[in-house]
């Protein structure tokens, strides 16, 4: 199995601010990596396939890169709605798997 | 807009099996696609379980090969979990999702699951 690590459990950030959250993988997957967005009480809400594909619906400021085993999704002006868990998934083999997640808190 | 429903019992003792229903409204199961389940454990860990796809194949978890059990009726829209011989760490929320390219766009709202005595 492909195992997904995100370094960071928690990460604390302003209002407005920048962050960015990274996803390792255990080998390479060709940019075969989606990201997920979980607010508590909800089902997790795709936001990026393909490494770096935008689903519709979600705001720019949201993005996605990397490539081989290491990828990022950065979040711009951080809005008070962006508080939740992210989490990346990789679907290249399977099973498919996903990383811990990464709680985000404003500071 | 298609939508996913899961329902089932909230408590199965251990060594019992766990049943859940996926109710799908907004689009046909045999359609196009592969309908899985995905479950997420106390602590947030998620995991993949399986897919039953629009034509009726499955793939499973290696984990839980031996356990699961994915089946649909399609003349309800519906597909099915089941998992044998549970322990207290099948204890989990449980969701159908509608998965494209094994990326999940549509996910029901979960049920929780818990395996006690």
């Amino acid at each position: 199995d492909i195992q997904m690590t995100q370094s960071s459990s928690y990460l604390s950030v302003s209002l407005g601010g920048r962050v960015t959250i990274t996803c390792k993988a255990s080998d390479h997957i060709n940019n075969w990596l989606a990201w997920y967005q979980q607010k508590p009480g909800n089902a997790p809400r795709l936001l990026i396939s393909g490494a770096t594909s935008l689903e519709t619906g979600v705001p720019s400021r949201f993005s996605g890169s990397g490539s081989g085993k290491d990828y990022t999704l950065s979040i711009t002006s951080l809005q008070t709605e962006d508080v939740a868990t992210y989490y990346c998934q990789q679907y290249w083999s399977t099973p498919y798997t996903f990383g811990g997640g990464t709680k985000l808190e404003i500071k | 807009d298609v939508q996913l429903q899961e329902s089932g019992p909230g408590l199965v003792k251990p060594s019992q099996s766990l049943s859940l229903t996926c109710t799908v409204t907004g689009y046909s199961i045999t359609s196009d696609y592969a309908w899985n389940w995905i479950r997420q454990f106390p602590g947030n860990k998620l995991e993949w379980m399986g897919y039953i796809s629009y034509s009726g194949s499955t793939s499973y978890n290696p984990s839980l090969k031996s356990r699961i059990s994915i089946t649909r009726d399609t003349s309800k829209n519906q597909f099915f979990l089941q998992l044998n011989s549970v322990t207290t760490e099948d204890t989990a929320t449980y969701y159908c999702a509608r998965g494209l390219n094994w990326v999940f766009a549509y996910w029901g709202q979960g049920t929780l699951v818990t395996v006690s005595a």
